[in-house]
């Protein structure tokens, strides 16, 4: 089975911009769940969603939002992006009994 | 509240083993996980052990459980340096929402020569 596929794998962008991140799940998982990983911060949960629905959430601001679709891809979405969004956005996908995770390569954000 | 936590940083020479510790709060923790993050790479999932495990073994790897103390260990045999990565413990446990997963802040392994 192919992995998990993040796009892009890099990103360039001003402070005040939006920036959409896309995840390509495993074929056959149905939650995906997004992770922001800074240096300082280490690996913080933004949201998980599930059969097209967030099932859980983390606490980021609502400039930080995703959805899914009836393929199970998933997007995330920052409006008015801030210096301290800079990081590696991560995305794993979910299945098996226990929903295990899989992670696909990041998303590294530069934001100027 | 759940929680899961690491130390920081392990150093280790070449060829010994390491061994990465991990405590955990949730009782009700399904599963438990090792994943390995290297240098501007995702997370690889190392390994897992079910909750009603106390061990188990998978070449150079072998994962503790003592559910007793809630805590977790990793030990890598012959640490070579292609190991020197972050290792990141988690637990999943059932909430209402489905499955939780809860990650540990990593752990840092160097690895001497």
């Amino acid at each position: 089975k192919a992995g998990v596929t993040q796009t892009p794998r890099y990103l360039i962008k001003t402070r005040g911009q939006q920036v959409t991140l896309s995840c390509s799940p495993i074929s056959g998982h149905r939650s995906v769940s997004w992770y922001q990983q800074t240096p300082g911060q280490g690996l913080q949960f933004l949201f998980e969603y599930f059969s097209e629905t967030q099932r859980n959430k983390g606490n980021f601001p609502g400039r930080f939002s995703g959805r899914q679709f009836s393929n199970s891809r998933s997007e995330m979405n920052v409006s008015t992006l801030e210096l301290g969004d800079s990081a590696l956005y991560l995305c794993a996908s979910s299945g098996g009994p226990a929903e295990t995770q899989y992670f696909g390569p990041g998303t590294r954000l530069l934001v100027l | 509240g759940e929680d899961v936590e690491q130390s920081l940083f392990l150093s280790v020479r070449e060829g010994d083993s390491s061994v990465i510790n991990c405590t955990y709060t949730d009782s009700s923790s399904t599963y438990l996980y090792w994943y390995k993050q290297e240098p501007g790479a995702g997370l690889q999932l190392l390994t897992y052990i079910f909750s009603n495990m106390d061990m188990k073994q998978d070449q150079r790897l072998t994962v503790l459980l003592n559910k007793k103390d809630k805590h977790l260990s990793l030990r890598i045999a012959d640490t070579q340096t292609g190991d020197s990565a972050i290792y990141f413990c988690a637990e999943t446990a059932r909430n209402t929402g489905g499955f939780k997963t809860i990650f540990g802040a990593g752990t840092r392994l160097f690895v001497k020569a």
